[in-house]
């Protein structure tokens, strides 16, 4: 079993939808989350930066973590083309620079 | 947040061979990270490297294939070495930015023939 699981996707939705990203991890030792978006041949761009459970918002896109069932998720509101990327989630443990991806999810918003 | 200059962007490069790739920080930092990502394969981390030691490396990792140079607190080497075509890969560095996270260069796409 991998540390963290993510959907692969491809995951295609229209312009305007509103978007859950997941990913479930086995670590309980885990106390920082990050969503990363990637476009194609760039590096992994932090979108998202939380510590332990709760909800963090900003703009369009709302990180939820809830330790108690090692699952995070990243919600993109009113979706753009723009937002068509790969998104990564990572994760690591306090004191540990580690981090420790998912596999990413390719997303497609179609206008 | 940090400005990473990744060089080169790509190549491609015959078994056999080695390649350098060179990662520059903005400003300085004291640890780098070096992370290979492999069609359909999660980010993995290579090693890590901090200026004035050895490189820590992940395990599966060996310090002959990939060597590190961290000369300055800005600057760090990834050398792949006797490349093989499973080497074919996107090889990134990153730095620690603490309260913004972590940033990561644009990439190197190794493809080795």
């Amino acid at each position: 079993q991998k540390e963290v699981e993510q959907d692969p996707g491809p995951l295609s939705v229209p312009e305007g939808a509103i978007v859950s990203l997941n990913c479930t991890y086995s670590n309980s030792a885990f106390q920082y989350f990050m969503w990363y978006r990637q476009y194609s041949r760039k590096g992994p761009e932090l979108l998202m930066y939380t510590y332990s459970s709760g909800n963090k918002e900003d703009g369009r896109f709302t990180a939820q973590v809830d330790k108690s069932s090692k699952y995070i998720s990243l919600f993109i509101r009113d979706s753009q083309p723009s937002d068509s990327a790969t998104y990564l989630c990572a994760m690591s443990e306090t004191g540990n620079e580690k981090l420790t991806f998912g596999t990413g999810t390719r997303l497609t918003i179609i206008p | 947040s940090a400005v990473i200059s990744q060089k080169p962007s790509r190549d491609i490069c015959q078994r056999g061979t080695s390649l350098t790739i060179q990662c520059q920080v903005d400003s300085q930092v004291t640890m780098m990270f070096w992370y290979r990502q492999q069609p359909g394969q999660s980010l993995t981390l290579i090693a890590t490297a901090n200026q004035g030691s050895e490189a820590t490396y992940e395990s599966g990792f060996v310090i002959d294939k990939f060597p590190i140079s961290r000369p300055n607190l800005t600057f760090s080497t990834l050398t792949v070495s006797n490349m093989s075509p499973e080497d074919s890969s996107i090889y990134l560095c990153s730095v620690d930015r603490t309260a913004y996270g972590y940033t990561f260069g644009s990439g190197t796409r190794l493809t080795v023939v």
